[in-house]
C-alpha cells in the first residue's frame, strides 16, 4: 500500500512570512499532483510534476519532485490571507497499474492578516 | 465551461435509508472517478468508471455501495441500508484523458449525514 505523509499537519503564519510544506513516501510515483481545498469546497489543482528533479512555479507558489520521484514540497513565498487552505499532495503509479490517486491527509495553512 | 457538477451538495439519511449522489463531468471528459473523505482523513479512492464500464472499483465496499456511468446522463454512486460510518463528504472528479496524467477536476462535493 503506498502512503504518503504531510508534513506539518497544521501551520499558522503572519501575512508575509515565507513556508515550505512537505509530502514525502517510501514508494515511487509517476507523477505527484498538488492540490488546494476550501472548506465545504472541492480540491483544486495546483500543479502536476513528473520528473525526477522537476521544479514548477506558479506564481508565489514553487513546486519540486524529488530526484527519486518519492518527495515533493511546496514553497510559499510572501504568504498572503488568500493563501489559506488545504493543501492535498497526490500521487499516481502508472506503473503499477493503478487507476487511482493515492492522497496524504494535507497541510491546513492559516494565514494571518 | 461548466466544472464537474454533483448533487445533492448535502444530503440527510436516516439508517436503512438509501443514498444517491449525481456527477456530471466536465464537457469532453469521459473518466470519472469518486472519492470518499472522512473527517481528518485523506481523499479515498472509491471507484474509476468510463462510459458504460467500470474499470477500477478496489476501493469500493463490498456491500451496499455500487457506481454507474450510463450511455447518456450522470454518474449516480448509490449506498444501500445506510449506516452512521457512511457519513462522509463524496466528490467526484473528472479527466479528458486516463488517470495516468492524475489531473483530475473536483466537483464540490455531496455530504453525507447518516443520522
Amino acid at each position: 500500500t503506498q502512503l504518503l505523509e504531510q508534513s506539518p499537519q497544521f501551520l499558522s503564519i503572519q501575512e508575509g512570512e515565507n513556508l515550505t510544506v512537505y509530502c514525502n513516501s517510501s514508494s515511487v510515483f509517476s507523477s505527484l499532483q498538488w492540490y488546494r481545498q476550501e472548506p465545504g469546497e472541492g480540491p483544486v489543482l495546483l500543479v502536476t510534476v513528473v520528473t525526477g528533479g522537476e521544479v514548477k512555479k506558479l506564481k508565489r507558489l514553487t513546486f519540486q519532485f524529488g530526484d527519486a520521484r518519492k518527495d515533493s514540497s511546496l514553497h510559499i513565498t510572501a504568504a498572503q490571507p488568500g493563501d489559506t487552505g488545504l493543501y492535498l499532495c497526490a500521487g499516481g503509479d502508472s506503473g503499477a497499474g493503478s487507476y487511482q490517486l493515492t492522497f496524504g491527509k494535507g497541510t491546513k495553512l492559516s494565514v494571518i492578516p | 465551461n461548466a466544472g464537474v457538477m454533483q448533487n445533492p451538495r448535502h444530503l440527510v439519511r436516516r439508517r436503512g435509508q438509501e443514498a444517491r449522489l449525481r456527477c456530471s463531468p466536465m464537457k469532453g471528459h469521459s473518466h470519472v472517478y469518486w472519492y470518499r473523505q472522512l473527517p481528518e482523513e485523506g481523499l479515498k479512492f472509491m471507484v474509476y468508471l468510463q462510459k458504460e464500464n467500470i474499470i477500477d472499483e478496489s476501493g469500493m465496499p463490498k456491500e451496499r455501495f455500487s457506481a454507474e456511468f450510463p450511455k447518456e446522463g450522470p454518474s449516480i454512486l448509490r449506498i444501500q441500508q445506510v449506516v452512521r460510518g457512511d457519513s462522509a463528504a463524496y466528490f467526484c472528479a473528472s479527466s479528458r484523458q486516463g488517470p495516468y496524467t492524475g489531473e483530475l477536476f473536483f466537483g464540490e462535493g455531496s455530504r453525507l449525514t447518516v443520522l
